[in-house]
């Protein structure tokens, strides 16, 4: 059974912190890593599809970096704000299968 | 990107009775999904439904249980049946634009309760 795990599974930060969530899955048969944001009552919006070990992706304040290697993704929010209030979701695509297999995700809460 | 909706948005149903979600997308795509996400849980794929041909279920979910019709390459359904308080999820249906690594567009969910 295929595991992708995500931590810390909530976060609370004040508007202005930066922060760092983290999404492992497995190390073998790596074909794409997935990040999504998911807010409530409205569609999961892809944030980031990241393929090449060392890859390093940015949308604004939102950046990522993979290790297909030791199976690792990391998601960073530079200056969060309270519109990035949301749940990330990280997804592993295989080789041998094609399908994503999701992460509980991180929910984060931003203060004002 | 391919823009998804759903149909219904949210139903509260009995148990024992039966919930057909519609899906639509403005776009014609070959690949459509069917997740589900209990309370708690990740979003788990349920079955893979391409036009023409019958739906490909993952392991646990069966087709007695969540039927799906995929009837042209911008539509599909999916219905879950017999329904229990297990049933009680989001529902989300999803599309896969160009390649494998290419990104999936997903719908806003369907949320179900069951009493």
């Amino acid at each position: 059974i295929l595991n992708v795990e995500q931590s810390p599974q909530s976060l609370h930060v004040q508007e202005g912190d930066s922060t760092n969530f983290t999404c492992s899955f497995p190390s073998s048969n790596f074909y794409a890593l997935h990040w999504y944001r998911w807010e409530t009552a409205k569609s999961p919006e892809a944030l980031f599809v990241m393929t090449l070990n060392g890859d390093e992706k940015k949308k604004g304040r939102i950046s990522a970096t993979l290790n297909t290697k030791e199976g690792y993704s990391y998601l960073y929010i530079k200056g969060s704000q309270p519109e990035d209030s949301a749940t990330y979701l990280c997804a592993f695509m295989g080789s041998n299968t094609g399908k994503l297999i999701f992460g509980q995700g991180t929910t984060l809460q931003v203060k004002p | 990107s391919a823009v998804i909706s759903q149909k219904p948005s949210r139903d509260i149903c009995q148990r024992g009775t039966s919930l057909t979600i519609q899906c639509q997308v403005d776009s014609q795509v070959t690949m459509m999904f069917w997740y589900r996400q209990q309370p708690g849980q990740s979003l788990t794929l349920i079955a893979t439904a391409n036009q023409g041909s019958e739906a490909t279920y993952e392991s646990g979910f069966v087709i007695d249980k969540f039927p799906i019709s995929r009837p042209n390459l911008t539509f599909s359904t999916l219905t879950v049946s017999n329904m229990s308080p297990e049933d009680s999820s989001i529902y989300l249906c999803s599309v896969e634009e160009g390649g494998r690594s290419d990104t999936q567009y997903f719908g806003p969910g369907t949320r179900l309760t069951v009493l």
